[in-house]
C-alpha cells in the first residue's frame, strides 16, 4: 500500500517567511509524528498526535512552530518568522493504534536563505 | 551524556563478512527499540525492532538487547554493498517519542 507522503519534497525561503509542510499518513494509522533532522543528526522528536489532538509536543522549538491535525489523517506543520537555523529536513512518520513502530515518509527539505 | 549513543564511524567491513553495530542508551527503563537504515538523501527505513532481552533474527539481520547493560546491537550477516547506509538506533522514550542516536555510517567493501 502507498506510504507516508509529504508535500513539498523541497521548500526553499526567505528569512522571516511563513511556511506550511504537508504530510499524508498511511491509511488507517491513527498516531502521526513530527521530526526534524540536520546534517549528520539523527531525527529530533517535534510533535506526535494521536486522532486530532496533540499528545505530546514538548519537542516543538519555540512558539513559531505550530501543526494542526484537524480531521485526524492529514496534518501540517507550520513555522513562522522562518530563521536559518530552520532549515533542515522535516520527517514525517505514521502507526497504526496500539503499535509501536514508526514509519517515516520521504521528508520535505527547508532551506531558509 | 547522550539518550542514545552510535558510534559514528565510518565502519567499513569487506563484502560478506558480518557488520556490527552498537547503541547504548541512558534511560534504564527504555522498554522500546528500533534500528533504521537510512541511504544518503533518503528517510530513515524501519528494519528491526525488539522488545524483549536476547536476539532476534530476521533474514540477514539480528538485533541483540542488554538491558541490565543498556545497549542494543545490530549485525548484519553476509554484508552486501547494498548495505552501505547509515544505520540509526532509536528507543522509545514515554508513549510514542523516538529518541535517535546520530547514526553509524556503514560502508560494505566490495
Amino acid at each position: 500500500g502507498a506510504g507516508v507522503s509529504q508535500t513539498p519534497s523541497n521548500k526553499v525561503t526567505e528569512k522571516g517567511k511563513y511556511v506550511e509542510l504537508r504530510c499524508d499518513p498511511i491509511s488507517g494509522h491513527t498516531a502521526l509524528y513530527w521530526y526534524r533532522q540536520s546534517l549528520g543528526q539523527g531525527p529530533e522528536f517535534l510533535i506526535y498526535f494521536q486522532g486530532t489532538g496533540a499528545a505530546d509536543d514538548s519537542g516543538l522549538p519555540n512558539d513559531r512552530f505550530f501543526a494542526v491535525r484537524p480531521e485526524g489523517s492529514v496534518s501540517t506543520l507550520k513555522i513562522q518568522r522562518t530563521e536559518r537555523g530552520d532549515s533542515a529536513v522535516y520527517l514525517c512518520a505514521s502507526s497504526p493504534e496500539n503499535r509501536r513502530e514508526q514509519y517515516f515518509g520521504p521528508g520535505t527539505r527547508l532551506t531558509v536563505t | 551524556q547522550k539518550e542514545v549513543e552510535q558510534n559514528s564511524g565510518p565502519l567499513s567491513v569487506p563484502e560478506g563478512a558480518i557488520a556490527s553495530l552498537n547503541c547504548t542508551y541512558s534511560d534504564r527503563g527504555s522498554q522500546s527499540f528500533f534500528w533504521y537504515r537510512q541511504y544518503s538523501g533518503k528517510s530513515p527505513e524501519l528494519i528491526m525492532s525488539i522488545y524483549s532481552n536476547g536476539d532476534k533474527e530476521d533474514g540477514r539481520f539480528t538485533a541483540q538487547l542488554n538491558k541490565a547493560s543498556q545497549y542494543v546491537s545490530l549485525l548484519i550477516r553476509d554484508s552486501q554493498p547494498s548495505d552501505s547506509a547509515t544505520y540509526l538506533c532509536a528507543v522509545l522514550q514515554g508513549a510514542q517519542k523516538l529518541v535517535f542516536g546520530q547514526g553509524t555510517r556503514l560502508t560494505i567493501n566490495p
